[in-house]
C-alpha cells in the first residue's frame, strides 16, 4: 500500500485565489482527518469524516474553508478565497476506526502570498 | 515578552544514551494512547501505542509506559541514534470521542553525535 497520498506537495498561490488540496486515504480505512500544522498553533484538527460523512468540522476556521469526501478513496480541502494567514502545512490522515492509530500523508505545504 | 511561535520543549541527548520523553494527558477517560514521530518535512509517523489496560509496552528500541493514576505517558528510546532526532507527539483517544485523537504539543529530541 502506498500509504496516504496527498497532492500537491507544495502550493504557492496569491491571496484571493482558490486552493484545493487533495487526499487519497489508505484503502479500507473508514475515517479521514484533515489537520493543519503551524509554528504558532501546532497540529490542529480541521475536520473528520467517518464512512465519507463529516462527523466533526468544529476545527474549520471559517466559511472560507470547506471539505468534501465524495467517496471512500478521495477527499478535498478547499480554501476560497485564500489569505496569507492560511499558510501552513496541511496533513491528511486515515484510520481503520476507533482504537486504531492514524496514518498521515506527507502533507501539502501551502504558501499564500 | 510574549514568545512568537509555539515553544517546543527540547530534549538533547548524546548518541548512544537512552532518551525519555514525557507527556501529561488530559482526560482520565482516555483508553488508547499513541506516540508519533515527526521528522522535518514529513508527516507524523506511528511509533507505538498502548491501551489503558496495560502499563507498559515494548517495541524495537522503544518502550511506552502509562501511569493512569497521574495521567502520564512516557516514551523511552534505548541507545538513541541520530536518526531519532525529530519532534515526538503523544496522542490520546477517549471512547466518547469516536475516532478522534487529541495530540499533545510535542517535544523536540536532538541527538548529539
Amino acid at each position: 500500500d502506498a500509504g496516504v497520498i496527498q497532492s500537491p506537495r507544495h502550493e504557492v498561490t496569491e491571496m484571493g485565489q482558490e486552493v484545493t488540496l487533495r487526499c487519497k486515504p489508505i484503502s479500507g480505512h473508514n475515517s479521514l482527518f484533515w489537520y493543519r500544522q503551524t509554528m504558532m498553533r501546532g497540529l490542529e484538527l480541521l475536520i473528520y469524516f467517518n464512512n465519507n460523512v463529516p462527523i466533526d468540522d468544529s476545527g474549520m476556521p471559517e466559511d472560507r474553508f470547506s471539505a468534501k469526501m465524495p467517496n471512500a478513496s478521495f477527499s478535498t480541502l478547499k480554501i476560497q478565497p485564500s489569505e496569507p494567514r492560511d499558510s501552513a502545512v496541511y496533513f491528511c490522515a486515515s484510520s481503520l476506526g476507533q482504537g486504531a492509530g492514524y496514518t498521515f500523508g506527507s502533507g501539502t505545504r501551502l504558501t499564500v502570498v | 515578552g510574549e514568545s512568537v511561535g509555539l515553544h517546543l520543549p527540547t530534549l538533547s541527548v548524546q548518541e548512544g544514551d537512552n532518551s525519555i520523553i514525557n507527556c501529561a494527558y488530559s482526560n482520565s477517560a482516555s483508553d488508547y494512547f499513541i506516540w508519533y514521530k515527526q521528522e522535518s518535512g514529513k508527516g507524523p509517523q506511528f511509533i507505538i501505542d498502548i491501551r489503558s489496560n496495560m502499563d507498559k509496552r515494548q517495541g524495537q528500541r522503544v518502550t511506552v509506559l502509562l501511569n493512569k493514576t497521574v495521567k502520564h505517558l512516557s516514551l523511552q528510546i534505548a541507545a538513541t541514534q541520530p536518526g531519532d532526532s525529530a519532534v515526538y507527539f503523544c496522542a490520546e483517544n477517549y471512547n466518547n470521542a469516536g475516532n478522534m485523537l487529541t495530540f499533545g504539543g510535542g517535544t523536540r529530541l536532538m541527538v548529539k553525535p
